[in-house]
């Protein structure tokens, strides 16, 4: 079975620091790998994906995530963090075969003055 | 377009009332997710809907939840008779076939005493 392992429920970070978000999956199949943000009080909205092509693949915010194929991982980074980066972030992954989307625990990002 | 839109916001009952949450998904959308979130059990997938089928309802965690999806513009998450338990925030999202990304409604906070 799928699944979506996000190892840090936390990340606190010192503002304009950079981050680093890890993801890791399981699956013998091709995939589509998505991150998701969540805001204090707010639904989810898409952060970035990546369904084929360049492996490094840049999103909102000054966000960017590498797939790495051998390492089945799709690690979230951001050069420079500021205060209204706090969030949890979602890392999920969707099967060729099927629509549904396999999600990660979330990692809370705390930024830290 | 408006989003996927969610009703009520917010919903506080006492435990054995019914309860009923209602999604508007994205128009031209054909697949539509309801899903739980709490802090304990983090994002779980309750149902999900293609073309107003429901595909896999294998996490609605008991028979006090169901769900319909009378037409592809609405769908209702009702749970009959409603427990503390199932205090949490309800979010529903849509997708369009073949492209994975779900686009998330703000969800219902559900308090029931």
């Amino acid at each position: 079975a799928q699944s979506v392992t996000q190892l840090d429920s936390q990340v606190p970070v010192f503002e304009e620091a950079p981050v680093e978000l890890r993801c890791n999956y399981s699956s013998s199949v091709s995939v589509y790998l998505f991150w998701y943000v969540q805001y204090p009080n707010q639904g989810l909205q898409l952060l970035l994906k990546y369904l084929s092509g360049s492996t490094l693949v840049k999103g909102i915010n000054g966000f960017e995530a590498e797939f790495n194929k051998s390492q089945t991982s799709f690690h979230l980074r951001k050069p420079s963090v500021h205060i209204s980066d706090t969030a949890e972030y979602f890392c999920a992954v969707a099967m060729d075969s099927n629509y549904q989307l396999i999600w990660g625990a979330g990692t809370k990002l705390i930024i830290k003055p | 377009d408006a989003g996927v839109i969610q009703s009520p916001r917010h919903e506080v009952t006492e435990m054995g009332q019914e309860v009923t949450l209602r999604c508007k998904p994205i128009s031209g959308h054909n697949s539509l997710f309801w899903y739980r979130q709490t802090m304990m059990r983090g994002l779980e997938l309750l149902i999900y809907f293609n073309n107003n089928v429901p595909i896999d309802d294998s996490g609605m965690p008991e028979d006090r939840f169901s769900a319909k999806m009378p037409n592809a513009s609405f769908s209702t998450l009702k749970i009959q008779p409603s427990e503390p338990r199932d205090s949490a925030v309800y979010f529903c999202a849509s997708s369009f076939d073949f492209s994975y990304e779900q686009y998330f409604g703000p969800g219902t906070r559900l308090t029931v005493t």
